[in-house]
């Protein structure tokens, strides 16, 4: 298997332009991650969905960020504006059936630069 | 909400020395990961354990659950084993996981 695949690896657009995010989880993986790290806070939870359905959100920051996931190969994450402050590294991760307590399989991340 | 504390923050150390990182948390959990995340800055997930102890090549990671830590171990370190080690807990009253800020480990040859 490819293993979590992320595109794009790096990501440098201006302040109010629109980014997404694309994702796609190992195959048979039930459960998909997307996380945020900066240097200042970690890696931080923002949206986890459970076969293809979005469970809990209470990590996405603002209303400028949504999360789809239309099916069990895909997730996008969108950022619409986006802001300086929103540059990090966005890391999409997936899991087997039993979630949390699975071992998780990352991505290898998309740098964002917001200017 | 889980606390989770790692320490050292940073450490150096020489080629063939043994490595400890250590993790504390506050609240119960249900697991415990490991994870490895390089200068390259892809994350790798090397344990994930609920009690007792694993161990996979020269990597040994044990728990505690009535002590709530648990550690990393590194036997006879070597330069590629620089990278940052990263406490997450899984449970504990929180949905997805709590991490800790991490540990940078540099081995010098």
């Amino acid at each position: 298997d490819a293993g979590v695949i992320q595109s794009p690896r790096h990501e440098v657009t201006e302040m109010g332009q629109e980014v997404t995010l694309r994702c796609k989880p190992i195959s048979g993986h039930d459960y998909l991650f997307w996380y945020r790290q900066t240097m200042m806070r970690g890696l931080e939870l923002l949206i986890y969905f459970n076969n293809n359905v979005p469970i809990d959100d209470s990590g996405m920051p603002e209303d400028r960020f949504s999360a789809k996931m239309p099916n069990a190969s895909f997730s996008t994450l969108k950022i619409q504006p986006s802001e300086p402050r929103d540059s990090a590294v966005y890391f999409c991760a997936s899991s087997l059936a039993s979630g949390l307590n699975s071992p998780l399989h990352f991505g290898n991340g998309t740098r964002l630069t917001v200017t | 909400k889980n606390e989770v504390e790692q320490s050292p923050q940073n450490l150096t150390a020489q080629e063939g020395e043994f490595i400890t990182i250590n993790c504390s948390y506050s609240v119960g959990i249900s697991a415990l990961h490991w994870l490895q995340q390089h200068p390259g800055g892809g994350i790798v997930s090397l344990f994930m354990l609920s009690s007792g102890k694993k161990k996979h090549g020269r990597l040994i990671a044990t728990i505690n659950i009535q002590e709530k830590h648990s550690s990393l171990h590194i036997t006879a370190s070597h330069p590629r084993d620089s990278a940052v080690y990263i406490c997450a807990l899984a449970g504990g009253g929180a949905d997805g996981l709590t991490f800790g800020k991490g540990t940078h480990l540099i081995i010098q040859p």
